[in-house]
């Protein structure tokens, strides 16, 4: 059965840091690997969705790497702000496309 | 698009009662998954529908929840009898597979169970 963790469980940065946020999986053979942001009591928002032949996805200041031999994937937000506090989720979905979440990482970025 | 919708968007009850909520998926979207949230152990895949067809409904947590498709754009989960340990969030999201089976999440129904 698949597992995802994401480390570290919370962070607190000032403004402006880059930050690395961690997600790993146990089982390699991944259909694709999608990133969330959920805000406090909203749904999740969907920022980056690689697929299992690629190696990375950017969007804006948001990069996320993949790698399945390792069974990790990284969320590099450069240049934070305020407004990315938020808890960040990822979601891995297996050959049998059947998703699976991690428990997510809260971030603060506090001005 | 409307993206997914959900409804109703908060559910008080009194324990014992039936709770139904309902999906309307993205159009065009032939996965359609419902999940459940709670601080205690995360976000939860319930039900995992394809084509409307249950594909994986190991995380239904007993007898008393069950899930519908009756067509691709609609989906119920009910609860009957409701208890307060099925008080939470629940989730429906849909995915397809001409946009790479990202998932796009509905704003989420937020059960009380009293």
């Amino acid at each position: 059965k698949q597992e995802v963790t994401q480390i570290p469980a919370a962070l607190s940065v000032p403004e402006g840091e880059n930050l690395v946020l961690n997600c790993s999986f146990t089982d390699s053979a991944i259909y694709n690997l999608q990133w969330f942001r959920q805000d406090p009591g909203k749904g999740l928002t969907s920022l980056l969705l690689i697929q299992s032949s690629q190696r990375e996805q950017t969007s804006g200041r948001l990069n996320a790497s993949l790698d399945k031999s390792s069974g990790r994937s990284t969320l590099y937000i450069a240049a934070s702000q305020p407004g990315d506090s938020a808890t960040y989720l990822c979601a891995v979905r297996g050959g049998s496309y059947i998703p699976t979440f991690g428990r997510g990482t809260s971030l603060i970025v506090h001005p | 698009d409307a993206g997914v919708i959900q409804s109703p968007r908060h559910e008080v009850t009194e324990m014992g009662q039936e709770v139904t909520l309902r999906c309307k998926p993205i159009s065009g979207h032939n996965s359609l998954f419902w999940y459940r949230q709670t601080m205690m152990r995360g976000l939860e895949l319930l039900i995992y529908f394809n084509n409307n067809v249950p594909i994986d409904d190991s995380g239904m947590p007993e007898d008393r929840f069950s899930a519908k498709m009756p067509n691709a754009s609609f989906s119920t989960l009910k609860i009957q009898p409701s208890e307060p340990r099925d008080s939470a969030v629940y989730f429906c999201a849909s995915s397809a597979p001409n946009t790479y089976n990202e998932q796009f999440f509905g704003p989420g129904t937020r059960l009380t169970v009293l």
